[in-house]
């Protein structure tokens, strides 16, 4: 089935580094969103992508959608204790008002050391 | 507003028992979808429902049904539990953008 290759699996990085995590697909989606999960907690979105070549922020984040539609990254900068956490990307080709099928990466792991 | 609500929080079965989780969708929501998280991975699609009719299903067996109501809530049922059942299991409610529940962790031992 349709796989989203996330990397890097976790990252170690010091209050104030800046952070990039990239995902990949061998397919084309035409919608790619940024997830971030605590523990306990269900995935809390972060930044969604629709158009390709498409480069949003929110805050501190920004992420684009590749222009071949095969690709995104997210960007994290000046990162701060509270970014520690599990960022997924996800992918879908939902058409219409409504999403369908999210097909989700295996999740980077991020931890910030004060 | 209440966002995605999901119950149990928790739960412990026994393998062959069955299973029923539970979903409210966010206010105005009307598509609701099933994920199954198992540790250290992302979430996998289970099915998708709208309309009270399954609109999409993701490669999970039989053993997986759901049902939604006429208030737009799900249900998600899993018969004959195996051990690799155990996980987390996520509803999510969609317009145009998708938010999930904080999840119904599963144990199956």
């Amino acid at each position: 089935g349709q796989q989203l290759n996330q990397s890097p699996q976790s990252m170690f990085i010091q209050e104030g580094e800046d952070v990039s995590m990239n995902c990949t697909s061998s397919s084309i989606f035409n919608t790619w969103l940024w997830y971030k999960q605590d523990p306990g907690e269900g995935p809390v979105l972060l930044i969604a992508l629709y158009k390709a070549g498409e480069l949003t922020s929110n805050g501190r984040l920004t992420a684009q959608f590749g222009i071949t539609r095969k690709d995104s990254f997210l960007n994290i900068s000046a990162s701060i204790p509270s970014d520690v956490g599990i960022y997924f990307c996800a992918a879908t080709n939902a058409g219409g008002t409504s999403y369908g099928k999210l097909t989700f990466g295996q999740g980077t792991i991020l931890t910030v050391h004060p | 507003d209440a966002g995605v609500t999901q119950s149990p929080t928790h739960l412990i079965k026994t393998r062959g028992q069955q299973v029923t989780l539970r979903c409210s969708p966010k206010s105005g929501h009307d598509t609701v979808s099933w994920y199954q998280q198992a540790l250290g991975q992302g979430p996998q699609f289970i099915f998708q429902y709208y309309e009270e009719e399954e609109r999409q299903r993701g490669n999970f067996p039989d053993r997986f049904s759901g049902h939604q109501f006429p208030n737009y809530s799900s249900e998600l049922n899993v018969n004959a539990l195996l051990l690799g059942d155990s996980a987390l299991y996520l509803c999510a409610s969609s317009g145009k953008t998708q938010y999930f529940g904080p999840g119904t962790r599963l144990l199956v031992l």
